[in-house]
């Protein structure tokens, strides 16, 4: 089983629709993060937690919000979705234990707003 | 602040040709460094990474990278392509303090049969 899952793998939605995109991991990392990815835009952060009562807000926080319900799992809203939130979104989590952030991706989430 | 600049948005190389893919960044100490390939329809996965030590390092799929702390680089190279390297590889400057890497924006490999 993968060890950083997202739910839905795809989604296509209407413009003010509320949508939530789901992370779980098993990897008992503290820290987690969603990015969205678009073309020739590199990965984008959007929220990070360092672990559940530690949330912060990335370069591109507007529009989105995000929920740590648990080490596992990290949530990411869009409250009133619009067109240009079509993206690929990306959760990672890493361990710092290691003494640097080495980064473990999801399989991404394809986000379509007509 | 750190940052890492690729230079390259896109490479085209051929099959057996060999590969070096540029990564400078900006850091005021010695920092930790990644570099991640996203193929197709995936997410991100780590190739390798350099903390300290040997200068180069090893990763998977037969990469390696070099770490020039004269030249603020770390370009990862492969001396014989395969069709499956094509992909987006993404470079990574990670904090030392316990803070968050920034990644690069990504260069685009294509391999030519």
């Amino acid at each position: 089983d993968a060890d950083v899952t997202q739910t839905p793998r795809n989604r296509i939605t209407k413009t003010g629709k509320r949508i939530m995109l789901e992370c779980s991991q098993t990897k008992g990392h503290d820290r987690m993060y969603w990015y969205r990815q678009d073309p020739g835009l590199g990965l984008r952060l959007i929220y990070y937690s360092f672990d559940v009562k530690d949330i912060n807000k990335g370069e591109i926080s507007d529009g989105y919000s995000v929920s740590r319900q648990a080490q596992a799992k990290f949530s990411l809203s869009l409250e009133s979705a619009i067109p240009n939130q079509t993206a690929l979104y990306f959760c990672a989590t890493s361990d710092f234990t290691s003494g640097a952030d080495t980064q473990y991706f999801g399989p991404g989430t394809r986000l379509t707003v007509l | 602040a750190q940052s890492v600049t690729q230079p390259d948005i896109h490479i085209t190389v051929s099959e057996g040709a060999s590969l070096e893919l540029r990564c400078n960044y900006s850091y005021g100490a010695t920092p930790y460094l990644f570099w991640y390939v996203q193929s197709p329809g995936q997410g991100l996965q780590l190739l390798l990474k350099y903390f300290s030590g040997d200068t180069l390092v090893q990763g998977i799929k037969g990469f390696e990278a070099e770490f020039k702390r004269s030249q603020s680089s770390f370009n990862l190279r492969k001396p014989s392509v395969h069709w499956s390297d094509a992909a987006e590889y993404f470079c990574a400057v990670g904090n030392t303090n316990a803070g968050k890497s920034t990644f690069g924006d990504g260069t685009t490999l294509t391999v030519k049969p």
